[in-house]
């Protein structure tokens, strides 16, 4: 039971260039979601995901965006990177609405972008 | 506009003496409080949560205190250990529509000296 794993853990990217990162999950959970963590401000939302094949816009989207076509996977892809989206990345699963207020956390993915 | 804020960036608690991390919250939809601890090049784990019909929860040496009129939680360590340091966030959740989403504060890193 691996519970929330991502791919990959590290990469460096140069600008302009793009790639996907993966979150796999395997406790069944409805809800998933993308986060950034930057130094002094906390965690912040990307997109989000309520169900497989739906997706929705976070806090900060921008320049982001998301594929759930597996219930036990979510993708967050980088069209055209930039240094800006240099961040540790963290990938998130919940129990359905009613089921539980708790979000699991994957152990995360450093992103440099030169 | 920072709906969760965690003043104090880093606290720094002698071992075996009480660690109390505070939180303030500005939005009156919030219904749900989580605190999650995070390790360096880890995720963040989920800690303790409360609800807002609750104004304690306690689980072993860690208890969060909500006071809803002054829109403030605390989370108490006692005794505190050097297997604490880590930083900590507190999240809450807005009941209704939004209510798949948690609302981070920017974290406070905690120090426990032998």
């Amino acid at each position: 039971n691996a519970g929330v794993t991502q791919t990959p853990k590290f990469r460096v990217l140069k600008t302009g260039q793009s790639m996907t990162l993966l979150c796999a999950q395997d406790m069944n959970h409805e809800y998933m979601y993308w986060y950034r963590q930057d130094p002094g401000m906390g965690l912040r939302l990307i997109h989000y995901s309520v169900g497989e094949g739906t997706t929705a816009k976070g806090e900060v989207p921008d320049g982001y965006n998301v594929s759930r076509l597996k219930k036990q996977n979510f993708l967050l892809g980088l069209e055209s990177a930039a240094p800006s989206q240099t961040s540790v990345y963290f990938c998130a699963t919940r129990q359905g609405s009613a089921l539980g207020e708790t979000q699991y956390f994957g152990p995360g993915t450093r992103l440099l972008v030169l | 506009d920072q709906q969760v804020k965690q003043n104090s960036p880093s606290l720094s608690v002698q071992e075996g003496r009480i660690s109390i991390l505070n939180c303030d919250y500005t939005n009156s939809m919030f219904d749900y409080f989580l605190w999650y601890k995070k390790y360096p090049a880890e995720g963040p784990t989920f800690l303790i949560s409360i609800s807002s019909i609750k104004d304690k929860n306690e689980d072993g040496r860690f208890t969060v205190f909500l006071n809803k009129s002054a829109k403030h939680l605390s989370l108490h360590i006692v005794p505190s250990q050097p297997g604490d340091s880590a930083v900590y966030f507190c999240a809450a959740r807005r009941s209704g529509a939004g209510s798949y989403q948690l609302t981070f504060g920017k974290g406070t890193k905690l120090s426990v000296i032998p």
